[in-house]
C-alpha cells in the first residue's frame, strides 16, 4: 500500500532565504508524485507533479521538486521565499489501479515565513 | 467554468444524528473522491465514484457512504455522528480518462462540527 511520509510538521523561515520541504514515499508500483499547497480557508491547489521524465519539475509560484527514485523522495524547494508563500504544504501520491487513481496525502508541513 | 463546489460550507450536528454533503464536480470531470481533513492533519481518502459506483474506498467504517448522480455530481452520508467526526470534508473532481486524469481539483469544503 502507497504511503506519505512528510518529515517536518513545521519549516519557520525567514524572506528572501531558502526553503526545503521534505517528503518520502513508499509504494508497491509505479506512482505520480504531487505537492499540493493550502492557503488559509481555502481548498487544495496543485503546485506541482512528476509523472515521468526528468527528476526535476518546476511548479508554480518558482517552485521546484526532485524525484529521487533510489531514496523515495520528492523533496519541495524554493531559492527565495516570500511572506505570501506562508501556507500548508502537502506532499502525495497516486497509484493508478482497475480502480483507477487513488492519491494519498501526507500530514503537511506548515511553512511560516517570517519578515 | 464552475470549478468544484460543496456545500453546505459549515454545518453544525449533535453526536448520533446523520449529514449529508453535497459536491459538484469541475465542469468535464467525472469522477469524484471524498476526503476528511482533521484539524492539523492531512487529507484523509475516504472513498472514489465513478459512473454511479464506488470504486475504491479508504480506512473508513460503514456509517460513511455515498453516492453518485447521473449528472456526476455527489453525496457524502455519515450516519451516527460521533465527536471524532468533526472536520473539514474535502471534495476533488477529476477527468477519468482524459490527459491529465491524475489531478485532482478540490472544492473548499464543508466544515463538519459535532457537538
Amino acid at each position: 500500500a502507497q504511503s506519505v511520509t512528510q518529515l517536518d510538521s513545521q519549516v519557520p523561515v525567514f524572506e528572501e532565504a531558502p526553503v526545503e520541504l521534505r517528503c518520502n514515499y513508499s509504494s508497491s508500483v509505479s506512482v505520480y508524485l504531487f505537492w499540493y499547497v493550502q492557503y488559509p480557508n481555502q481548498g487544495l491547489q496543485l503546485l506541482l507533479k512528476y509523472l515521468s521524465g526528468s527528476t526535476l519539475v518546476k511548479g508554480i509560484n518558482g517552485f521546484e521538486a526532485e524525484f529521487n527514485k533510489s531514496q523515495t523522495s520528492f523533496h519541495l524547494r524554493k531559492p527565495s521565499v516570500h511572506i505570501s508563500d506562508t501556507a500548508e504544504y502537502f506532499c502525495a501520491v497516486s497509484e493508478a489501479n482497475t480502480g483507477g487513481f487513488k492519491t494519498i496525502f501526507g500530514a503537511g508541513t506548515r511553512l511560516f515565513v517570517k519578515a | 467554468d464552475a470549478g468544484v463546489t460543496q456545500s453546505p460550507t459549515h454545518l453544525i450536528k449533535t453526536r448520533g444524528q446523520q449529514v449529508t454533503l453535497r459536491c459538484s464536480p469541475k465542469s468535464g470531470h467525472d469522477t469524484v473522491s471524498w476526503y476528511q481533513q482533521a484539524l492539523g492533519q492531512g487529507p484523509q481518502f475516504i472513498f472514489q465514484y465513478y459512473e454511479e459506483e464506488e470504486r475504491q474506498r479508504g480506512n473508513f467504517p460503514d456509517r460513511f457512504s455515498g453516492h453518485q448522480f447521473p449528472n456526476y455530481s455527489s453525496e457524502l452520508n455519515v450516519n451516527a455522528l460521533l465527536l471524532g467526526d468533526s472536520a473539514l470534508y474535502l471534495c476533488a473532481s477529476s477527468h477519468r480518462a482524459g490527459p491529465t486524469n491524475e489531478k485532482l481539483f478540490f472544492g473548499s469544503g464543508t466544515q463538519l462540527s459535532v457537538l
